[in-house]
């Protein structure tokens, strides 16, 4: 099993790019995360997802959009991308066990985005 | 939401030595603590996690406490080696959510020096 993996693995855009990160899972898992982690900040959450066809808010979710059109799949959207996007994004999921049951979530390497 | 804070942010321990990272939390119905280790280039892992109806979990070298009167628990690493250096999260549930979101403390960077 690959386990989490993410695409591109680094990426330079220029202000005003758009650009689509690809998160891929095969561990049938039903939840799936994406974060940006920045200096000093942690890991703070994006956007994410409950199943198939299903997103919601983050934290900080403005600027981003994201689809989950297969289960395996969580894709992250820029439409028009800043220089405050300059982040690492780590894309994780976990198996569903219930609303308030809660288990080991699994990270992806990570994608290194710099907007110029 | 949750509101998770970690100290130090950043630790130097010499190897042999322990380190002791803590965090707090906010919501008092918060009942899973997870700790993560993150690796130069990698993304996080989960190394130990702990439920709200223990006081202390156990694996090898390393222990999690947790005083849920005073909202904080405790990752601890005994025997400190080269390749604990890494930075260490905390994180805590958001008990209001369905879907289990965590939030993360922003981490300690640990550095184990020979």
């Amino acid at each position: 099993n690959a386990g989490v993996t993410q695409t591109p693995k680094f990426r330079v855009l220029k202000t005003g790019q758009s650009m689509t990160l690809l998160c891929a899972q095969d561990m049938n898992h039903e939840y799936m995360y994406w974060y940006r982690q920045d200096p000093g900040m942690g890991l703070r959450l994006i956007h994410y997802s409950v199943g198939e066809g299903t997103t919601a808010k983050g934290e900080v979710p403005d600027g981003y959009n994201v689809s989950r059109l297969k289960k395996q799949n969580f894709l992250l959207g820029l439409e028009s991308a800043a220089p405050s996007q300059t982040s690492v994004y780590f894309c994780a999921s976990r198996e569903a066990r219930g609303p308030n049951l809660y288990n080991e979530q699994f990270f992806g390497p990570g994608t290194r985005l710099t907007v110029l | 939401g949750e509101n998770v804070e970690q100290h130090p942010s950043t630790l130097s321990v010499q190897e042999g030595d322990s380190a002791v990272i803590k965090c707090t939390y906010s919501d008092s119905a918060s009942n899973y603590f997870p700790w993560y280790k993150q690796e130069l280039g990698k993304g996080p892992q989960l190394i130990i996690d702990i439920r709200s109806n223990v006081g202390e979990k156990k694996d090898q070298r390393i222990a999690v406490t947790l005083n849920k009167t005073a909202k904080h628990f405790s990752l601890h690493i005994t025997e400190t080696q080269p390749e604990d250096s890494a930075v260490y999260f905390c994180a805590a549930p958001d008990p209001a959510g369905t879907a289990s979101k965590l939030t993360f403390g922003t981490g300690t960077r640990l550095q184990v020096t020979l």
